[in-house]
């Protein structure tokens, strides 16, 4: 079974131009995640879908980020426009979610320098 | 407060030596437990999660929950070099997975 892919792996950009992310998830998955990874932290939520649904999109700043998953499977992550602070992993992360916190599997990320 | 506390490390263990790894939560309302490993440079994957209260084996890993005391843990024993990694706990909260910032483990020969 093919785990969650991610791309592109690395992105550089210069601060105020626009970038985007794309994640498809294990076949089935009806959510997923879009987190974002500072060095020496955890992941902190973005935005979770159910289906394509965003269910949670409180910690997205919705001035500059946006996301969609059309068709509950592939799911696109946009900053517009990046600034210095955007540097970071972004991960996406899916689950089969039957409402207990069933567990979530990792993309191998996006790595984002703003210049 | 953050809402997943562990400690930063860097937890040294001699190679063969158990690692304990420890994690407190905020929210008493939350209902599972996932212990991740992430490698420099790649994304976390899970390692094993927990429900109830009591302990969890599997293989080398043993996950630990009291929630009670709002505590899980981790033990690895026969710690080997390639368990060197950060391990990030993470809190699942009525549709919210909040996770550690991680600690890492160094392995020494």
């Amino acid at each position: 079974e093919a785990g969650v892919v991610q791309s592109p792996r690395y992105k550089i950009i210069e601060k105020k131009q626009p970038v985007a992310f794309w994640c498809n998830p294990i076949s089935g998955h009806n959510t997923l995640y879009w987190y974002l990874q500072n060095l020496g932290q955890g992941p902190e939520l973005l935005i979770r879908y159910e289906n394509e649904e965003a269910v949670d999109d409180s910690q997205l700043p919705k001035d500059r980020f946006s996301a969609e998953r059309l068709k509950g499977v592939d799911s696109t992550l946009k900053i517009q426009p990046a600034e210095l602070g955007d540097s970071a992993v972004y991960l996406c992360a899916s689950s089969l979610d039957r409402g207990g916190g069933d567990e979530q599997f990792f993309g191998p990320g996006t790595r984002l320098t703003v210049l | 407060q953050k809402e997943v506390e562990q400690n930063s490390g860097p937890l040294s263990v001699p190679e063969g030596a158990i690692a304990s790894l420890n994690c407190t939560y905020s929210d008493r309302g939350s209902q599972s437990f996932f212990w991740y490993r992430q490698y420099s440079g790649k994304s976390p994957e899970l390692i094993m999660f927990i429900y109830s209260n009591g302990d969890k084996e599997d293989g080398r890993f043993t996950a630990q929950l009291n929630k009670a005391s709002q505590y899980v843990s981790l033990l690895i024993r026969d710690s080997q070099p390639s368990d060197s990694a950060t391990y990030l706990c993470a809190v699942y909260s009525w549709g919210k997975f909040q996770f550690g910032a991680g600690t890492q483990v160094v392995v020494t020969p």
